[in-house]
């Protein structure tokens, strides 16, 4: 158990909704990572926060959304779902930006 | 697009074997990291070595990192069924300031140990 914890588990939907997908981080973490893993793209980083403030963006959709709130969860919001978004949704917390990851146990998200 | 590439795509040995996985990247890192990920669950940090070490050692994980060749190895000695999952690197770019974090992985290498 990393101490991340991500909700839900799984989320089946249809093209065209909007979800969103909620991560707490380790005790004590102030950067949250997002990342999506597809079959055909892998492993891709999407944003990260760090204490609140968006740090660094990578290839995230701009129907895709993300804060981080006082409390230093994080949200990640997809909207105008397309069969293409369904993949695993992992969400990571660190101490340090220049140190290990801890990731959640993501969310599976399918569209229909 | 994934900075790194992995070789071999996917390992099979037998327990007791050694197993080494090897990881190539492009640009220039602040660290590099190798992280194991049990069939679609979460993954678990292995390994970190920044740019400036040369090889690091964590009970049965060795890995190397050669930044002239820009390629890490991953060797897991005395491997156990257990060991069988996915293995991924991943590369940090930062180069100072607020840039670190935001890792580039490559495509895995499976790992099968056979009892």
């Amino acid at each position: 158990d990393s101490g991340v914890t991500q909700t839900p588990k799984h989320l089946i939907t249809a093209t065209g909704q909007r979800v969103t997908l909620r991560c707490s981080p380790r005790s004590g973490d102030l950067s949250v990572y997002w990342y999506q893993q597809s079959l055909d793209q892998g492993l891709q980083f999407l944003i990260q926060y760090y204490n609140g403030e968006e740090r660094a963006k990578g290839n995230i959709l701009e129907r895709f959304s993300a804060q981080q709130f006082p409390d230093l969860h994080s949200e990640l919001n997809l909207s105008s779902l397309e069969l293409g978004d369904s993949a695993l949704y992992f969400c990571a917390s660190s101490v340090d930006p220049r140190g290990e990851q801890f990731f959640g146990p993501g969310t599976r998200l399918t569209v229909l | 697009s994934q900075q790194g590439e992995e070789d071999p795509q996917a390992l099979s040995i037998q327990e007791g074997e050694n197993a080494t996985m090897n990881c190539s990247y492009k640009t220039s890192i602040n660290n590099l990291q190798w992280y194991r990920q049990n069939s679609g669950r979460g993954l678990v940090h292995l390994i970190l070595i920044r740019s400036n070490e040369r090889e690091k050692h964590s009970g049965r994980l060795r890995v190397t990192l050669d930044t002239s060749k820009k390629s890490s190895s991953l060797l897991i000695t005395a491997s156990r069924a257990a060991d069988t999952a996915s293995y991924f690197c991943a590369t940090d770019a930062g180069a100072g300031g607020t840039s670190y974090g935001k890792l580039t992985f490559g495509q895995g290498t499976i790992l099968t140990v056979h009892p």
